[in-house]
């Protein structure tokens, strides 16, 4: 079991916009503004799409945003395109021993 | 343009040691700021942090694997290397090598460049 919580899939028709949760504790996601978020294609490495909770890499679309409230982090995929299916994983520093830890993983599917 | 690759035997024996490297160009192992980790996938499973290493050399491991891992850097030749001892069936997956951005604060923030992975199964 993962320790970040992340609902198994999603989906959306292109053009619209989806939202996948990240729910940890006050000991990772939600004390600390070290979330990231990850895209990951079918056997390709996972690529940085958000950073500290909201920000962008260069070169990642302004269709991809970050948010977090209280021990929840999200990311939001407005305008779905059929590249946008994907694996999506979260991931928090956490003041455990385990340092830094991540989601189970979201499948998006475009419809 | 940073660039990861790993390199390493893509099948152990169980009980025998896993051994991967991951060669670091366009950037130097030794730049200030950033960690080097390992992070590996089992087959249609999620990321398991391994564990990382500054190019000072101190390192820090997941807990779940601690007793088994040892990472390395050589700063002669840009690279950093995995050592995963005692494995099992369990320990098959994808491994990844990575750059950890921290603050200074031995805080990974998150990974920014990754290599592309390479599948390690263990099997007799």
């Amino acid at each position: 079991q993962s320790a970040l919580t992340q609902p198994a899939s999603v989906s959306g028709s292109p053009g619209q916009s989806i939202t996948i949760s990240c729910t940890g504790t006050s000991s990772d996601v939600g004390g600390y503004n070290y979330v990231s978020w990850y895209q990951q294609h079918p056997g390709k490495a996972p690529k940085l799409m958000i950073y500290d909770v909201s920000n962008r890499p260069s070169g990642v679309s302004n269709r991809f945003s970050g948010s977090k409230s209280g021990n929840t982090a999200s990311l939001t995929i407005s305008g779905l395109q059929a590249e946008d299916e994907a694996d999506y994983y979260c991931s928090s520093y956490t003041s455990s021993s385990t340092l830094l830890v991540f989601g189970g993983g979201t499948k998006l599917t475009v419809l | 343009q940073l660039q990861l690759q790993e390199s390493g035997s893509g099948l152990v024996k169980p009980s025998q040691t896993l051994s991967l490297t991951c060669a670091v160009s366009g950037g130097s192992i030794s730049s200030g700021g950033y960690s080097w980790s390992w992070i590996r996938q089992p087959p249609g499973k999620g990321l398991e942090w391994i564990g990382y290493i500054y190019h000072s050399g101190s390192t820090y491991y997941n807990p779940s694997l601690k007793s088994r891992v040892t990472i390395s850097v050589d700063r002669s030749k840009n690279q950093f290397s995995l050592k995963l001892s005692s494995v099992t069936a369990a320990d098959t997956a994808v491994y990844y090598c990575a750059r950890g951005v921290d603050y200074g604060d031995s805080r990974i923030s998150h990974f920014d460049y990754w290599g592309q992975g390479t599948l390690v199964t263990v099997s007799s």
